[in-house]
């Protein structure tokens, strides 16, 4: 357990549909990183913020996508019109000191785009 | 190019042999991260560094500054070791990671 949760971790919607996927850290911590993977790849920055502040957006980030982080601890990443293209596992990960400076990943949410 | 590359791509070994993974970036960094992932996609860190050697059991990990350079290497290698490993670098102290395409090790009995 890395106390990182996300939810769902399955997704299967159909092309043109929106999702919307959750990360929630357990611990105190201030940065939080949304990371994409596709098969056979090493994960791709996509955004994080700092506390409430969205401070780095990827250009993989097209306009479809956004990123929210309301009070400072959990995190939204919502998907408009999806594409096949956005078929992936999306990683959320945090960087806390609590546990020593390294990131700490959930377990991903995997979407399938039919 | 990518920034981060790691060889090989794919290791095969069978039980008990020593194993290193290889990975090297072209930018400069603040530290350098080894994360292990197996199938179902949970990702784990083993280790940051920025200078020198680590060790944690059967895994040791070095890095090389100067050469932009690190290794990861498994003493002893077990079945259970067998997961996807990724080189992941950072540019500065808490910022987004970079990460290498993955050395998918499988280890056989």
């Amino acid at each position: 357990d890395t106390g990182v949760s996300q939810d769902p971790r399955h997704k299967i919607t159909k092309r043109g549909q929106n999702v919307t996927f959750r990360c929630d850290p357990i611990s105190e911590h201030n940065r939080l990183y949304w990371y994409r993977q596709t098969l056979g790849q090493g994960p791709e920055f996509l955004t994080y913020f700092q506390n409430e502040a969205q401070l780095e957006k990827s250009r993989l980030l097209s306009d479809r996508f956004s990123a929210e982080r309301p009070k400072g601890s959990f995190s939204t990443l919502e998907i408009q019109r999806t594409e096949q293209g956005d078929s992936a596992m999306y990683l959320c990960a945090i960087n806390t000191k609590v546990w020593g400076e390294t990131q700490y990943f959930g377990p991903g949410t995997r979407l399938l785009v039919l | 190019k990518n920034e981060v590359e790691q060889s090989p791509q794919n290791l095969t070994a069978q039980e008990g042999e020593f194993i290193t993974i290889n990975c090297s970036y072209s930018v400069g960094i603040s530290a350098l991260h080894w994360l292990q992932q197996h199938p179902g996609g949970g990702i784990v860190s083993l280790f940051m560094l920025s200078s020198g050697k680590k060790k944690h059991g059967r895994l040791i990990a070095t890095i090389n500054i100067q050469e932009k350079h690190s290794s990861l290497h498994i003493t002893a290698s077990h079945p259970r070791d067998s997961a996807v490993y990724i080189c992941a670098v950072e540019t500065s102290s808490g910022d987004k990671l970079t990460f290498g395409t993955g050395t998918r090790l499988a280890v056989r009995p």
